[in-house]
């Protein structure tokens, strides 16, 4: 089954740097691979969607890479401020037969502090 | 626009119960309804699928007696989770796709908290 990693179970970096996560996986490859803001208490919120023949997308502060050699998604966001701290969650989207849809395949998510 | 609604946003039920949670696509119609269940610190897991008009698929380990979905509308799915037991406590959110070709962004409610006692 497909297994999805986000390196980081949290990190911290000072405001107007630009923070980076990582999102790998194994097995095969996605079609799409998303990424979603995750507030505490709240449902993921959509951020970004790239498809499998797409390097990078981006998304006025946000930049997001897909790489099917590596397996392997990165996640900026540039000029980081403290209203960005959240969780960010990494997941990918493969066709589930039995169900006759696509369906998304979480990652834990990777807990960003941006700090004044 | 795509915006998706859960209630309640809390419950806290004794154990036992049955409780009913209900997933609204406001402004958009969605073939397709997920419901997920997120423990703390954890990923959120797909309990099952559910496409209008038919029966919900239901991942492997979801007990499809105990966690009941009903698609009956483009606009409405419910998850009833039956006889609940403290084991049953977490947070649980449901997503809707819109119509067409797949795949779409997925819009998430803010979720449900449920509490057994």
């Amino acid at each position: 089954s497909q297994k999805i990693e986000q390196n980081s179970e949290a990190l911290n970096i000072q405001e107007g740097k630009t923070a980076t996560l990582t999102c790998n996986y194994t097995n095969y490859s996605p079609a799409y691979l998303q990424w979603y803001r995750q507030d505490p208490g709240r449902g993921p919120v959509f951020l970004l969607l790239i498809r499998e023949n797409e390097k990078e997308k981006r998304k006025e502060r946000l930049k997001v890479t897909f790489d099917t050699t590596l397996k392997q998604s990165l996640f900026h966001i540039t000029a980081s401020q403290p209203a960005d701290s959240a969780t960010y969650l990494c997941a990918l989207d493969m066709i589930n037969s039995g169900a006759g849809s696509y369906q998304l395949t979480f990652g834990k998510g990777t807990k960003l502090s941006v700090i004044p | 626009g795509a915006v998706v609604s859960q209630h309640p946003s809390w419950v806290i039920c004794k154990s036992g119960t049955s409780v009913k949670i209900e997933c609204r696509s406001l402004d958009f119609q969605a073939t397709t309804m997920f419901w997920y269940r997120q423990f703390p610190k954890q990923s959120l897991m797909l309990m099952a699928t559910s496409n209008e008009g038919s029966k919900a698929t239901y991942e492997q380990g979801v007990e499809k007696d105990k966690f009941l979905i009903n698609h009956a509308s483009l606009t409405l799915s419910t998850l009833t989770v039956t006889s609940a037991h403290p084991e049953d406590s977490s947070f649980y959110i449901c997503s809707a796709k819109q119509l067409g070709p797949a795949p779409y962004e997925q819009y998430f409610g803010p979720g449900t908290r449920l509490t057994v006692t």
